[in-house]
């Protein structure tokens, strides 16, 4: 059983370039998060997806970013427009189907390296 | 506004001793604590994690401990292992929502 696969695992955009990151849960999780990690320090909520709905997106800026969950393939994260303050780790973490408990234990993927020039 | 945070940024620790790792948090409504590992260029791993309304909860070599009166946690691992070299990050967890607040992590280094 494979674990969470993100992709590309590097990327490295010019200011003003769109970036796509992409996520595939484990199977059988319909849960997505995606964190964002600046060098040194912890990671960071952006958003909570389920298939084809955006649970909370509290973590996320107002501008340039967006996340889906379709019904079929991977989760994307995008941003528009990226600027040198976009460079990060951002990370994919997926839960299963929420079962009535308080808590799911969220499993990581490797995350992906971006770099803003 | 609510945050989890570590006091030390740095452990050194000969193997084969115990290692203790210290959280604050501010948040009381936190329903887990969990502790993740996450070592160079990979993602956070599952370590252990301990609901509100326990104390203590063991595993494999770790323990948590969770002191609600001080809002402290820490994580103890017996008999340190050149493998446990990694940076230590706590974090917590509400019901509603399951998005994880981290702390701003600690690096265990294991001097052979």
């Amino acid at each position: 059983n494979a674990g969470v696969m993100q992709n590309p695992r590097h990327l490295v955009r010019r200011r003003g370039q769109e970036a796509r990151l992409r996520c595939s849960p484990m199977k059988g999780h319909s849960h997505v998060y995606w964190y964002r990690q600046l060098p040194e320090e912890g990671l960071k909520f952006m958003v909570y997806l389920q298939k084809e709905n955006i649970i909370d997106e509290s973590g996320m800026p107002k501008e340039r970013f967006s996340a889906e969950f379709p019904k079929e393939g991977p989760s994307i994260l995008r941003i528009q427009q990226v600027v040198r303050g976009d460079s990060a780790a951002y990370f994919c973490a997926s839960s299963p189907r929420d079962i009535g408990t308080s808590y799911n234990e969220q499993f990581f993927g490797p995350g992906t390296r971006l770099t803003v020039l | 506004g609510e945050s989890v945070g570590l006091h030390l940024p740095t452990l050194s620790v000969q193997e084969g001793d115990n290692s203790i790792i210290n959280c604050a948090y501010s948040n009381s409504a936190s329903d887990y604590f969990i502790w993740y590992k996450q070592e160079s260029g990979k993602g956070p791993q599952f370590i252990i994690d301990i609901r509100s309304n326990m104390d203590k909860r063991q595993g494999q070599r770790v323990t948590v401990l969770l002191n609600k009166t001080v809002k402290h946690l820490s994580l103890q691992i017996a008999a340190t292992q050149p493998g446990d070299s990694a940076v230590y990050f706590c974090a917590e967890n509400k019901a509603a929502g399951n998005k994880l607040t981290f702390g701003g992590g600690t690096r265990v280094l294991v001097k052979p």
